[in-house]
């Protein structure tokens, strides 16, 4: 069973709009949420992170927010940029230090 | 500042061969992870250090091995590769406590065929 589903594989949006990408996860114990980028051929970055303690965090461009009785993570991106194409992970913190992410989304920004 | 440094970048194997991914860290992290990216299916976790001299299995374990050589080392071996194990590998480092970001290589392409 996945534990952590992005259940959109692919995103495009217009230069300048807000991008939202979606996360749902399945187990309440969580309690460290993260968002990656990847760019092709190169490994994942560290975008933002967010504690369980907390129901946002912001980042220049770029807003976690986490609702917890939904079990639903989003990431924010205002205003996007041509830049910001990439592949988007989130990512849990499990037991134990292990750490699960989810399917990806492919978010496509046109100028 | 290197980082995560992922050896080799790019290889071919033929089924049935076995290989050694190596990973390294100058971090001085204390959790290393391998993972796995496929098409359509995310990173997969396949075996992460917690610490020096622990190991534990991920998601999809079945046809690896690691070793956690020293602090700095985390190795990911296919002892007899299939085609079903091409895919790109990731190693990521991490302090220990678990509110921190984890650090990824550039990864390593491999081809079994």
């Amino acid at each position: 069973d996945q534990q952590v589903k992005q259940n959109s594989p692919s995103l495009s949006v217009q230069e300048g709009r807000i991008s939202i990408l979606n996360c749902d996860y399945t187990n309440s114990m969580f309690d460290y949420f993260l968002w990656y980028k990847k760019y092709p051929a190169e490994g994942p970055t560290f975008l933002i992170s967010i504690s369980s303690i907390k129901d946002k965090n912001e980042d220049g461009r770029f807003t976690v927010f986490l609702n917890k009785s939904a079990k639903h993570l989003s990431l924010h991106i205002v205003p996007s940029q041509p830049g910001d194409s990439a592949v988007y992970f989130c990512a849990v913190n499990n037991a134990g230090n292990m750490l699960t992410f989810g399917g990806g989304t492919r978010l496509m920004v046109k100028p | 500042n290197a980082g995560v440094t992922q050896t080799p970048k790019f290889q071919v194997l033929k089924t049935g061969q076995s290989m050694t991914l190596q990973c390294a860290q100058d971090m001085n992290h204390n959790s290393m992870y391998w993972y796995r990216q496929d098409p359509g299916m995310g990173l997969r976790l396949i075996y992460y250090s917690a610490s020096e001299g622990t190991t534990d299995k991920g998601e999809v374990p079945n046809g690896y091995n690691v070793s956690r050589l020293n602090k700095r080392e985390f190795s990911l071996r296919l002892e007899s590769a299939a085609p079903s194990q091409t895919s790109v590998y990731f190693c990521a480092s991490r302090r220990d406590t678990s509110n921190t970001e984890a650090f990824f290589g550039q990864g390593t392409r491999l081809t079994v065929v």
